[in-house]
């Protein structure tokens, strides 16, 4: 049963342009969200979080914004550079002390910004 | 480098055989989580261990198995290997369990003929 949901297997803009990926969940005990991105024959790294208690988080270039109602977070990447070319993957984790703790993934979106 | 060390990168072996992959957290983190990638899947929650304790279950086969050490790291054990358990397996830790960010490692890609 697959909790955490990327319905877009891959999303292709321009340099310089908005790249904007989705994930929807269907488990609301999921309080904790990431992003990680991944590069072939790499390990996942770690990109940008945010907690169900805010709607927004910023980091330089990228965003995440979370719709606890509908379920859904989305990574927006301004600009989107060539390097950005990658797999994300979008993971949610459920509250401390649960035995839920480890993170769900999505199946990842790849992401390809051409010149 | 996210501080995470896997080894080996690559395994090659036959069925039947037993493999054992390790990892080593990055420095203060005491949860080691294990996850495996095929092809045809996302990364697969395997299971987790705490500061020596195991935590959390996910998927994992009756064939495989693991363990945390006194100095953290950790081993994930495969066993009667089929060609099914191919896949790349990555290992992640966290200061704590729960909610928070896990770093993950390079990753060892195991490869059953």
């Amino acid at each position: 049963d697959q909790q955490v949901k990327q319905n877009s297997p891959s999303l292709s803009v321009q340099e310089g342009r908005i790249s904007i990926l989705n994930c929807d969940y269907t488990n609301s005990m999921f309080d904790y969200f990431l992003w990680y991105k991944k590069y072939p024959a790499e390990g996942p790294t770690f990109l940008i979080s945010i907690s169900s208690i805010k709607d927004k988080n910023e980091d330089g270039r990228f965003t995440v914004f979370l719709n606890k109602s509908a379920k859904h977070l989305s990574l927006h990447i301004v600009p989107s550079q060539p390097g950005d070319s990658a797999v994300y993957f979008c993971a949610a984790s459920a509250p401390r002390g649960s035995t839920l703790g480890r993170l769900y993934f999505g199946r990842g979106t790849q992401l390809t910004v051409w010149p | 480098d996210s501080g995470v060390t896997q080894t080996p990168k690559h395994l090659i072996t036959a069925t039947g055989q037993r493999v054992t992959l390790r990892c080593s957290p990055r420095s203060g983190d005491l949860s080691v989580y294990w996850y495996q990638q095929s092809l045809d899947q996302g990364l697969q929650f395997l299971i987790q261990y705490y500061n020596g304790e195991e935590r959390a279950k996910g998927n994992i086969l009756e064939r495989f198995s693991a363990q945390q050490f006194p100095d953290l790291h950790s081993e994930l054990n495969l066993s009667s290997l089929e060609l099914g358990d191919s896949a790349l397996y990555f290992c992640a830790s966290s200061v704590g369990t729960g909610a928070e960010t896990q770093y993950f490692g390079p990753g060892t890609r195991l490869l059953v003929l």
